[in-house]
């Protein structure tokens, strides 16, 4: 069993709609949880940082995290043509170790 | 700040050349890493460093090599170049948080 496992899509949503993006993982270690986004012929850029369960929303991003379930979500509301990207979830256990479990990347087009 | 930088944006290599992928970053983050990106695998840590002088095997480790003499850069050494190579190049770097911060990469064709 993967680490961590994302469908990678691709996922085509017309502009406005909302975009429901996760991942599910198997070390129930993991603490810090991440959402990367990646536009195309780019390196990938810290989007949404959380710490343990909970949910973290920033403009119109939310990121959830349920570690009993071992699953993080990401939402986009009212999803504009410039979120056309890759979205990566990335997770470690923290205490000094940095070191981040990757999905494999979600590709999202919104359609104007 | 610069963030994370890498040079060369992009490089074609021969069968068996050798080649060095700069990263610098002027964050002061102990931590740097280098990862490869091949379509729909997603992100493979090929090699890490905690600090100056100290350096460790990730995932994928094997035709590579690094050094990190300064905290402040963190080459990565291709020896002897295959096609198995060709990829893109990401080198990252976090502090004592928990996140990595990316620089814009190196797109390496191995021909």
């Amino acid at each position: 069993q993967k680490e961590v496992e994302q469908d990678p899509g691709p996922l085509s949503v017309p502009e406005g709609a909302i975009v429901s993006l996760n991942c599910t993982y198997s070390n129930s270690a993991f603490q810090y949880f991440m959402w990367y986004r990646q536009y195309s012929r780019k390196g990938p850029e810290l989007l949404m940082y959380t710490y343990s369960s909970g949910n973290k929303e920033d403009g119109r991003f939310t990121a959830q995290v349920d570690k009993s379930s071992k699953y993080i979500s990401l939402f986009i509301r009212d999803s504009q043509p410039s979120d056309s990207a890759t979205y990566l979830c990335a997770m470690n256990v923290g205490r000094g170790n940095n070191r981040l479990a990757f999905g494999k990347g979600n590709q999202v087009v919104v359609i104007p | 700040n610069a963030g994370v930088t890498q040079t060369p944006k992009f490089r074609i290599l021969k069968i068996g050349q050798s080649m060095t992928l700069q990263c610098a970053q002027d964050m002061n983050h102990n931590y740097m890493y280098w990862y490869r990106q091949d379509p729909g695998m997603g992100l493979k840590l090929i090699y890490y460093s905690v600090g100056a002088g100290i350096t460790d095997k990730g995932e994928v480790p094997n035709g590579y090599n690094v050094s990190r003499s300064t905290t402040e850069d963190f080459p990565l050494r291709l020896e002897l170049a295959a096609p198995s190579q060709t990829s893109v190049y990401f080198c990252a770097s976090g502090g004592a948080g928990e996140t990595q911060y990316f620089g814009p990469g190196t797109r390496l064709l191995v021909l």
